[in-house]
């Protein structure tokens, strides 16, 4: 079974151009998440999708980050501007659903973001 | 709201030696708990979880945690330490589908 995918693996931008990444999750897979990993911490979810639909996007920066899921499969993480407190790693993880208990996540390589 | 918390931001030990990775959590429902471990330039993997049933749970790589909610803490452990445990571990506990991260603990392992 194909695992997550995701690209670029790396991207150097300067501040103020514009990013975009790209996910692929498992097959099958209704739930989608975007998470923002800055060196040092723990991933901290930017937005959760359901098949198409936004379940949860309370951490997205919706002045510069968007985020869409068409057809319910491929993901697509923009950042415009980006800022210099962007550089980090963007994890992308899949899940069956969890509104029927499938709470186990499988994650993606991550696209490693920096802004100069 | 739910919380983790992650004793120790390093840990080392040498090989053949007991790993103990501390993990305290905070929820105000039962909690759903796991481990995820993430190696240089990777994604996180999953170790081990608990839901619901044995409180010990028992995961890869011969890695365990047991889900203690006096004391509400999901410690990991695993008998004897191998160089390729070197790795970042976090534990994570899951609310409403997403999952809330610890801070998470570097492994070294010394031969």
């Amino acid at each position: 079974e194909a695992g997550v995918a995701q690209s670029p693996r790396y991207k150097i931008i300067e501040k103020r151009q514009s990013v975009a990444f790209w996910c692929n999750p498992i097959s099958g897979h209704a739930t989608l998440y975007w998470y923002q990993q800055i060196l040092g911490q723990g991933p901290k979810l930017l937005i959760q999708f359901q098949n198409n639909g936004v379940v949860d996007d309370s951490q997205l920066p919706k002045d510069r980050f968007s985020a869409e899921r068409l057809k319910g499969v491929d993901s697509t993480l923009k950042i415009q501007p980006a800022k210099l407190e962007d550089s980090a790693v963007y994890l992308c993880a899949s899940s069956l659903d969890p509104g029927q208990g499938a709470y186990e996540q499988y994650f993606g390589p991550g696209t490693r973001l920096t802004v100069t | 709201a739910q919380s983790v918390t992650q004793l120790g931001s390093h840990v080392s030990v040498s090989e053949g030696a007991l790993v103990l990775l501390r993990c305290n959590y905070s929820s105000s429902v039962p909690p759903y708990l796991f481990w995820y471990v993430q190696y240089p330039n990777q994604g996180l993997q999953l170790l081990l979880k608990y839901t619901t049933g044995a409180t010990l749970v028992k995961g890869i790589n011969g890695f365990e945690a047991e889900f203690k909610k006096s004391e509400t803490s999901f410690h990991l452990t695993k008998p004897s330490a191998h160089m390729s445990d070197a790795a970042e571990y976090f534990c994570a506990v899951s609310g409403g589908g997403k999952l809330i991260f610890g801070q998470g603990t570097e492994l070294s392992v010394k031969p």
